[in-house]
């Protein structure tokens, strides 16, 4: 079975600019979350979705958004992209949302903004 | 709200030894679940090994073992007959009301 797949897998833009990041669970899994992981903050959640709806929100500003599809892909969106934003972003996926069920991630995407 | 803590800055240990890596949480939930993810230079998180909060047995995955203790809140994870690839974070999480909260990590580097 495939893992979790995220792309693009590098990525450098400029303040101001915004990005889209695409995540692809495994199949059969329908919840997806995503994560930021930078050297300061260590790593905190963003948001996580279930049945293209979003269950659950970290402590972002709204620059940062998501969504899900019918095929349980997710994406997310950061806009006017500060310096701050330079980080790795992770997606994982369970198969369901709630419980403890295990989340897998992916090989990440690694966001530098200049 | 949850809390993981891991306070270990790093960690060396011989290749072939055994080696212990701390974490302790805090939650007020009654059910909750403990992970453990390896986190080599490449970026990508790697499950390594699961705790529920009921469960009366620790985790064992292979070389993985999960020591338990739940009045003290800690949830350690000992990897026995460590190898050079073994060198990587590793990140204690807990997952309760469907949110996975992370500790901050622990360099491990296993000595050849």
């Amino acid at each position: 079975k495939a893992g979790v797949t995220q792309t693009p897998r590098y990525l450098i833009k400029t303040r101001g600019q915004q990005v889209t990041l695409s995540c692809s669970p495994i199949s059969g899994h329908r919840s997806v979350s995503w994560y930021q992981q930078t050297p300061g903050q260590g790593l905190q959640f963003l948001f996580e979705y279930f049945s293209e709806t979003q269950r659950n929100k970290g402590n972002f500003p709204g620059r940062f958004s998501g969504r899900q599809f019918s095929n349980s892909r997710s994406e997310m969106n950061v806009s006017t992209l500060e310096l701050g934003d330079s980080a790795l972003y992770l997606c994982a996926s369970s198969p369901i949302f709630g419980t403890q069920e295990t989340q897998y991630f992916g090989p990440g995407t690694r966001l530098l903004v200049l | 709200a949850q809390k993981i803590t891991q306070t270990q800055p790093g960690m060396f240990v011989q290749e072939k030894e055994a080696v212990t890596l701390d974490c302790t949480y805090d939650t007020s939930d009654q059910s909750y679940g403990l992970f453990w993810y390896k986190q080599p230079s490449s970026g990508e998180m790697i499950f390594l090994i699961y705790q529920g909060s009921y469960d009366e047995q620790n985790a064992t995955e292979g070389r993985y073992s999960l020591n338990f203790q739940k009045a003290r809140k800690s949830a350690n994870l000992v990897i026995s007959a460590s190898q050079l690839g073994d060198s990587a974070m590793y990140f204690c999480a807990m997952k309760a009301n469907s949110k996975l909260t992370f500790g901050k990590g622990i360099t491990l580097s296993v000595r050849p």
